[in-house]
């Protein structure tokens, strides 16, 4: 079983600022990692993902995560927010190895781009 | 633009009435999930499919819930009958169905809002 713990319920942050979003995991297996993102009454769009290789993972929107295994951490950046990045986003993982495909999803993290 | 469709995109209705909720998956995927959003459980899976079979319904109260894919484009999720406690967003999303080792993405549908009082 997998679990997924997204730290900050909520970051506030001024339009043009950075902004890191923490993501932490745990698995009994190996897992893939993914990023998404909720806009107000949309769906969740995928941000970016980590399958393998290089631990530094480039995204739509500016984003970008880096995967650290030894702290099962999968930290969302970006160096530059604008007013347009405020939405909730969702660290998820996926069995690696199993075939098994369903999602699990931290709890969100709200993000608040002010001008 | 392939998209994963749903509907209705909002319904509303009184508890013990039956709940139908529909989703067209994008055309040549072969996975389909149902999830449950709510402020108190978040981001749930119900259940899933690949190539129409159901392969983990888990997450699904099976007294009242039931979810089927009577053909490849179509899904359906049926809550009879319904409770308060079954108000929440309920997201389709489909997939390619990849084998093991890469990481599918799951296309997401806009969602069906269910309020029941």
């Amino acid at each position: 079983a997998q679990s997924v713990t997204q730290l900050d319920s909520q970051v506030p942050v001024f339009e043009e600022a950075p902004v890191e979003l923490r993501c932490n995991y745990s698995s009994s297996v190996s897992v893939y990692l993914f990023w998404y993102v909720q806009y107000p009454n949309q769906g969740l769009q995928l941000l970016l993902k980590y399958l393998s290789g290089s631990t530094l993972v480039k995204g739509i929107n500016g984003f970008e995560a880096e995967f650290n295994k030894s702290q099962t951490s999968f930290h969302l950046r970006k160096p530059s927010v604008h007013i347009s990045d405020t939405a909730e986003y969702f660290c998820a993982v996926t069995e690696r190895d199993t075939g098994r495909r369903a999602l699990t999803f931290g709890s969100g993290t709200r993000l608040q781009v002010q001008p | 633009d392939a998209r994963v469709t749903q509907t209705p995109r909002d319904k509303v209705t009184e508890m013990g009435q039956e709940v139908t909720m529909r989703c067209q998956p994008i055309l040549g995927h072969n996975t389909v999930f149902w999830y449950r959003q709510t402020m108190m459980q978040g981001l749930e899976l119900l259940a899933y499919f690949r190539n129409r079979a159901p392969l983990d319904d888990s997450g699904m109260p099976k007294d009242r819930f039931s979810a089927e894919m009577p053909d490849a484009t179509l899904a359906t999720l049926k809550i009879q009958p319904s409770e308060p406690r079954d108000s929440a967003v309920y997201f389709c999303a489909s997939g390619l169905g990849l084998r093991t080792g890469e990481g599918e993405t799951q296309y997401f549908g806009p969602g069906t809002r269910l309020l029941v009082l």
